[in-house]
């Protein structure tokens, strides 16, 4: 049974400081892996999609790893900023099609 | 192309009523998932649906909830009876093609029994 695992549960940063967000799961068979963001009471917001023939993807300041040998993800923020301040949320996509999530980090980032 | 829909954002119900969900996926997506968010809970998988058909109903309760995907209109999530701890906020996403893998969610409807 695949199991994603997301550490930290929570952070917080100073404005401008690099973080590096962590995300494993326990079953390399996976497809893809998707990172998302969620603001309180709100929805999901797609950051960055890695298919599992990847090995990162980059967006702006976001730039998400992928070792599926090891099963491990890492989000890497660079230059963070108050309006970073979120739930960070890493899924894995099983054979299916569906995702399995982890239980999130939530960043702060002090202005 | 608009996005996932879906409504209503927001649903008050007291214990025993029916609370029915609905989302309409993007534009030429036939594929609906519907996750569940307890609170201070993760996202959790309930259903999996085409076009007329539940592909994967593993992460549905086996009592009070169904979901369709009808060939008209929107997916409905719907819930009879409900009880306090179906209290969540129930998010849908939508994709394409399996083999693209990719799903876009919805804003979800946050669920409030009373």
């Amino acid at each position: 049974k695949q199991e994603v695992t997301q550490i930290p549960a929570a952070l917080s940063v100073p404005e401008g400081e690099n973080l590096v967000l962590n995300c494993s799961f326990t079953d390399s068979a996976i497809y893809n892996l998707q990172w998302f963001r969620q603001d309180p009471g709100k929805g999901l917001t797609s950051l960055l999609l890695i298919q599992s023939s990847q090995r990162e993807q980059t967006s702006g300041r976001l730039n998400a790893s992928l070792d599926k040998s090891s099963g491990r993800s890492t989000l890497y923020i660079a230059a963070s900023q108050p309006g970073d301040s979120a739930t960070y949320l890493c899924a894995v996509y099983n054979q299916g099609g569906k995702l399995i999530f982890g239980q999130g980090t939530e960043l702060s980032v002090k202005p | 192309n608009a996005g996932v829909m879906q409504n209503p954002r927001h649903l008050v119900r007291r214990r025993g009523q029916e609370a029915r969900l609905r989302c309409s996926p993007m534009k030429g997506h036939s594929h609906v998932y519907w996750y569940r968010q307890l609170p201070e809970e993760g996202l959790k998988f309930m259903v999996y649906l085409q076009k007329e058909n539940i592909i994967d109903e593993s992460g549905m309760p086996k009592e009070r909830f169904s979901a369709e995907f009808p060939k008209e209109g929107p997916s409905i999530l719907r819930i009879q009876q409900v009880v306090r701890g179906d209290s969540a906020a129930y998010f849908c996403a939508s994709s394409p093609d399996l083999s693209l893998n990719e799903q876009f969610f919805g804003p979800g409807t946050r669920l409030t029994v009373l």
